[in-house]
Formats: structure tokens, C-alpha cells, sequence
């Protein structure tokens, strides 16, 4: 078990540009999250998978982000026209569905984005 | 909507003493609360509780859900220096399956 690793661990960019996140979950972990944490609060949901499969979406989340678990394995996070408001840390987690007394959410170390 | 309330916001604390931090939620089906702790870097899993009563303890740790009452506890005890963290509450909403987070509680425990 290597835990779940997201890359790369920091982004900068400037407003505009397009940038993609890479999250690579515990390999037998069906559930794939993404969560945004900016400073001083918790986790925000943006967007989950089983499988391959979005269960859904944060209707917070601009059209701008879109995410993919293509194989069922790994996740793509992309945020087209990034923009100064998002600036945070993108935690991805994965879990094993149906959860039982040992499986709750595993995350990884986040990326840092910063849109400059 | 769903929603999980966390107090304090934050906290200071000498060594040695015992705090005690609460995690209030209203959510559609629930499934199941879960407490971390984040220091740095990711949230790292402190405890799972789905029952009501049923404490949950590790070494200087202990939770305990209210499902009647809809919150939860985290207590530690002799708090040390390395006990400083945000402290972050989520629940399961079993709607949904999404985990819906508190803003968490800042510890800051002075030597």
C-alpha cells in the first residue's frame, strides 16, 4: 500500500493558462474524491468517482473544471482559464466502497496551485 | 443543505491539559462521522464512528458520537506540543456519499 500520490505537489501559473492534476489512488480503492482547501477552512467537495463512473458534482464547480477517471484507476483534475480565486491546495482521496470500520477516506499530500 | 459545524475555531492550550472539541452536523442519511488531524500537509484519519455511545480511543485520543443529538467529541488528554494541529470533522451523508467537511479546529498547544 503506497497511499494515494497526487502530482505534481506545486503549480504555478499565470490567470488563463490551463493546468491538469494527476491523483493516483490506493490500488484497490473504487472511490476517487477531489476536494479544494483554501487557507483557514476545511475541505470542499468538488467531485467524486466509483470506478469510472462521476457520481457527481459540486454545483459550486465552474464549467472551467472537469475530472476523469478513465480506467477506474487514476484521476485527472483540469481547471481551463484558471483564475487568481483558484489559488488552493486540491486534495484527492480514495476509499473503498461499501466503507466499513476500516476504510475511511485516505488522502494524498494535495498539489498547491497558484495562479498568479 | 448538509452542513458540519466545528467549535472552537481555534484553541491554545498549555502542555498537560485536556481539550475537548465538538463537531455538530445536520446531514440527509447519515453513514458515518470522521474525525482527522492535519498538520501540514494531508488530513491524516484519526477515528470512524457510526454508533451512538460507542467511544472510540487511541492512546491519549478518544471520540464519541450522539446520534440523538447529532454531534460528536474528540478528547485528548495531556496534550503535548505535537498534539498542534487543525482538527477536522467530516461526515459521511449516505444520499450522496460525499464526505462534507467543518472548517476544523485549530490546536495550538505551548510547551
Amino acid at each position: 500500500d503506497t497511499g494515494v500520490s497526487q502530482d505534481p505537489r506545486h503549480k504555478i501559473t499565470k490567470r488563463g493558462q490551463n493546468v491538469t492534476f494527476r491523483c493516483d489512488p490506493i490500488s484497490e480503492h473504487n472511490r476517487l474524491y477531489w476536494y479544494r482547501q483554501t487557507l483557514g477552512q476545511g475541505p470542499e467537495f468538488l467531485t467524486y468517482f466509483q470506478n469510472e463512473a462521476q457520481l457527481e458534482k459540486s454545483r459550486l464547480l465552474s464549467d472551467r473544471f472537469s475530472a476523469e477517471r478513465p480506467k477506474g484507476s487514476f484521476s485527472t483534475l483540469e481547471i481551463q482559464r484558471t483564475e487568481q480565486g483558484d489559488s488552493a491546495m486540491y486534495l484527492c482521496a480514495s476509499s473503498l466502497y461499501p466503507t466499513g470500520p476500516n476504510s475511511p477516506l485516505h488522502f494524498g499530500n494535495g498539489t498547491r496551485l497558484t495562479v498568479t | 443543505e448538509d452542513k458540519v459545524v466545528q467549535s472552537p475555531l481555534s484553541l491554545v492550550v498549555h502542555e498537560g491539559d485536556t481539550v475537548t472539541l465538538n463537531c455538530s452536523y445536520e446531514v440527509t442519511n447519515f453513514r458515518s462521522l470522521l474525525w482527522y488531524k492535519q498538520e501540514k500537509k494531508a488530513p491524516t484519519f484519526l477515528f470512524m464512528l457510526t454508533s451512538s455511545g460507542i467511544e472510540k480511543k487511541s492512546g491519549r485520543l478518544s471520540s464519541i458520537l450522539d446520534k440523538k443529538e447529532l454531534f460528536s467529541i474528540l478528547n485528548i488528554t495531556a496534550t503535548q506540543t505535537g498534539d498542534s494541529a487543525v482538527y477536522l470533522c467530516a461526515v459521511e451523508a449516505g444520499g450522496t456519499y460525499k464526505y462534507i467537511f467543518g472548517t476544523g479546529t485549530r490546536l495550538k498547544v505551548l510547551a
